[in-house]
């Protein structure tokens, strides 16, 4: 069973960068598919904000992109995020997804920016 | 950017009846749709992938249809724990986006 864990600080200040790890358990990130991140402000509903290849190719959301950084690491079976000059708007439930159609999610992490 | 829009926004059904939910996409997205369904304080569970393939696990009550810019996700019969909010997302073109939602609520 493919399971995905986010790990990271709970609360950033505003202008500070965001930093989440996704760590893979139990499937080779280097094998097919890509490797994402989704985020849900309280009460609303998902944004897509990137997604990775296990060669390194990214993609990521527009409204985000000047912002975003995702990598990824084999060796360790993981991937992580970078967001920075965070706002208060960033605050949400962050979500790592495996695959463009996210078949398995982490259980996602609460990220509050506040200073 | 293809924007999808979802429809009703929320519906108010008895368990045993069936629920229809729309999303309609601004571009054709070929059969590249999902739908997913998300309860209180739960990451959202993938439901059908591709229009119309149920996920692993996922029971026959969940069905999909449609392709292009118009598709539906069907319950044929409301259960108890199917009373949730359901997305829908496309993986045709990046960025990849998800439609607004609708909430599944009990008459």
């Amino acid at each position: 069973q493919v399971q995905l864990q986010e790990s990271g600080p709970g609360l950033v200040k505003p202008s500070e960068t965001l930093s989440l790890t996704c760590a893979v358990s139990d499937y080779p990130i280097s094998s097919t598919y890509w490797w994402g991140w989704i985020r849900q402000p309280p009460g609303k509903g998902l944004e897509w904000i990137g997604s990775i290849y296990h060669s390194g190719i990214t993609s990521y959301n527009p409204s985000l992109k000047s912002r975003v950084t995702i990598s990824v690491d084999t060796s360790k079976n993981q991937f992580s995020l970078k967001l920075s000059s965070v706002t208060a708007t960033d605050t949400a439930v962050y979500y790592c997804v495996r695959g463009r159609a996210a078949d398995y999610w982490g259980q996602g992490t609460l990220v509050t920016v506040s200073s | 950017e293809i924007v999808l829009t979802q429809s009703p926004a929320s519906l108010s059904l008895s368990p045993g009846e069936r629920a229809t939910l729309s999303c309609r996409a601004s571009h054709s997205v070929s059969n590249y749709l999902a739908w997913y369904q998300q309860k209180p304080g739960q990451a959202p569970r993938l439901l059908i992938y591709d229009t119309s393939n149920r996920a692993a696990g996922i029971p026959g009550r969940f069905s999909g249809s449609g392709s292009g810019t118009d598709f539906t996700l069907t319950i044929s019969s409301l259960e108890p724990e199917d009373f949730a909010v359901y997305y829908c997302q496309q993986r045709s073109t990046w960025p990849l986006t998800f439609g607004g939602g609708t909430k599944v609520e009990i008459k």
